[in-house]
């Protein structure tokens, strides 16, 4: 069964960059897209973006001027980095591995606050 | 972006009823090359990610109960819940993959009567 956990800051400054990894186990991650969603206190999950053991990525274009994403085969881990940050990206980030377009497992998810 | 609109935002049911959702895309998300429709259901709980439940708008995840089933086709889909259990009281999400970026709905809250 394949398992995701992320890791990182709980809680981070305006402006700072955010920066979270996902470590995947029970399965490689030489295949399938690898994906962060977010989703802030009582709304809707949003869909950050999505990388290839490739390099290939593609970012949602309402946050793509501040992200990069990154995957480490030889750790079977997958990175997001999220720039200037501001209150309104406090939200819980979820990783999960994507499947032809849906998300079939998915990490615990990691609270982030932004916040002085 | 494709904009998903589920109804109703909430919904309360008896144990044993029938419960259904239903959610709107604001274009067509069927493939003409294949006919299938890429529109996917999901279940949250407190706490917890959201689970897969349907995907290709109608076929079940392995180990979903077939309580859950999914309908509809094009910009009009529809999860109905048959014969509720308190277990299923939950956030419900449809999502679409027909196009980047991928978005969800809004999101509909299932109660117990």
């Amino acid at each position: 069964q394949v398992q995701l956990q992320e890791s990182g800051p709980g809680l981070v400054k305006p402006s700072e960059t955010l920066s979270l990894t996902c470590s995947v186990s029970g399965g490689s991650i030489r295949s399938y897209y690898w994906t962060w969603i977010r989703q802030s206190p009582g709304k809707r999950p949003e869909w950050i973006g999505h990388m290839y053991h490739s390099g290939i990525t593609n970012y949602n274009p309402s946050l793509k001027s501040r992200v990069t994403m990154s995957i480490d085969t030889s750790k079977n881990q997958f990175s997001l980095q999220l720039r200037s940050l501001t209150p309104a990206d406090t939200a819980v980030y979820y990783c999960a591995r994507e499947d032809r377009g849906w998300f079939e497992f998915w990490g615990q998810g990691a609270l982030v606050s932004v916040s002085s | 972006d494709i904009v998903m609109t589920q109804s109703p935002d909430s919904l309360a049911v008896s144990l044993g009823e029938r419960a259904t959702i239903n959610c709107k895309s604001s274009q067509s998300l069927l493939y003409s090359s294949n006919y299938k429709n890429y529109l996917a259901w999901y279940q949250q709980k407190p706490g917890q990610p959201p689970k897969l439940l349907l995907n290709w708008a109608s076929t079940r995840e392995s180990g979903v109960p077939d309580r859950f089933s999914g309908s509809g086709s094009g910009t009009d889909f529809t999860l109905t819940i048959s014969g509720l259990q308190a277990e299923d009281v939950a956030l419900y999400y449809c999502q679409q993959y027909y196009s980047l970026p991928y978005t969800f709905g809004q999101g509909t809250k299932l109660e117990i009567k």
